[in-house]
């Protein structure tokens, strides 16, 4: 499975934007990257994947760097809700996610 | 979107007893389900793979006869933990894609067990 590696913590203020770096210099071409995020005591939660163009949802954005190398979840404007760790992940087809240890964001009011 | 519930939320047993752990795509079919367990402060590790009508595919290091996986219908995964021991206590989170490729994987609230 191709690695990510993502800082181990992250720390934001409320109503600010926040970007999480991935960092994945193994990705293949046909690798897709997907974010997901967790809240204490919860199964994970999709966040937003993306293949080679940038992708917005109303979540997020994903900004995918050119040569794919390394990407950037963006949350806009970040509430306390947000806080939460972030994985991104990167998949194949219908293949299994195999987690990494994911970036820890703190949101401070 | 699609829906995946995990049933118990939470579960207490006795050391030496099994518990099954049930996990269904709601509004959705999965032909295959991923059943993960993860200890406080940690990721999520990977257990095994479970595919409808077949066994499953087991992940390095775990164990198929003390954690069964039958994934009998196109909608519902359980996951038995037999012979459970206090370090079997953990947050087991089962997750299911939908069929056809680059889909999100959905995933349930997560089953957390204690053995005492």
């Amino acid at each position: 499975d191709a690695k990510t590696t993502q800082p181990n913590s992250m720390e934001s203020n409320e109503e600010e934007p926040v970007h999480l770096p991935c960092n994945h210099s193994t990705i293949s071409g046909t690798d897709y990257i997907h974010w997901y995020r967790q809240l204490p005591s919860q199964g994970p939660e999709y966040v937003i994947h993306g293949l080679t163009s940038n992708v917005n949802n109303r979540m997020a954005s994903l900004a995918i760097a050119e040569d794919r190398k390394s990407s950037t979840l963006i949350l806009h404007r970040a509430t306390l809700r947000d806080a939460a760790v972030y994985y991104c992940i990167l998949v194949q087809g219908a293949q299994k996610l195999v987690f990494g240890q994911g970036t820890r964001l703190t949101i401070n009011p | 979107g699609a829906v995946v519930s995990q049933h118990p939320s939470w579960v207490i047993c006795k050391s030496g007893t099994s518990v099954k752990i049930e996990c269904r795509s709601l509004d959705f079919q999965a032909t295959t389900m991923f059943w993960y367990r993860q200890f406080p402060k940690q990721s999520l590790m990977l257990m095994a793979t479970s595919n409808e009508g077949s066994k499953a595919t087991y992940e390095q290091g775990v164990e198929k006869d003390k954690f069964l996986i039958n994934h009998a219908s196109l909608t519902l995964s359980t996951l038995t933990v037999t012979s459970a021991h206090p370090e079997d206590s953990s947050f087991y989170i089962c997750s299911a894609r939908v069929r056809g490729r680059n889909t999100e994987a959905f995933f349930g609230q997560g089953t957390r067990l204690t053995v005492v």
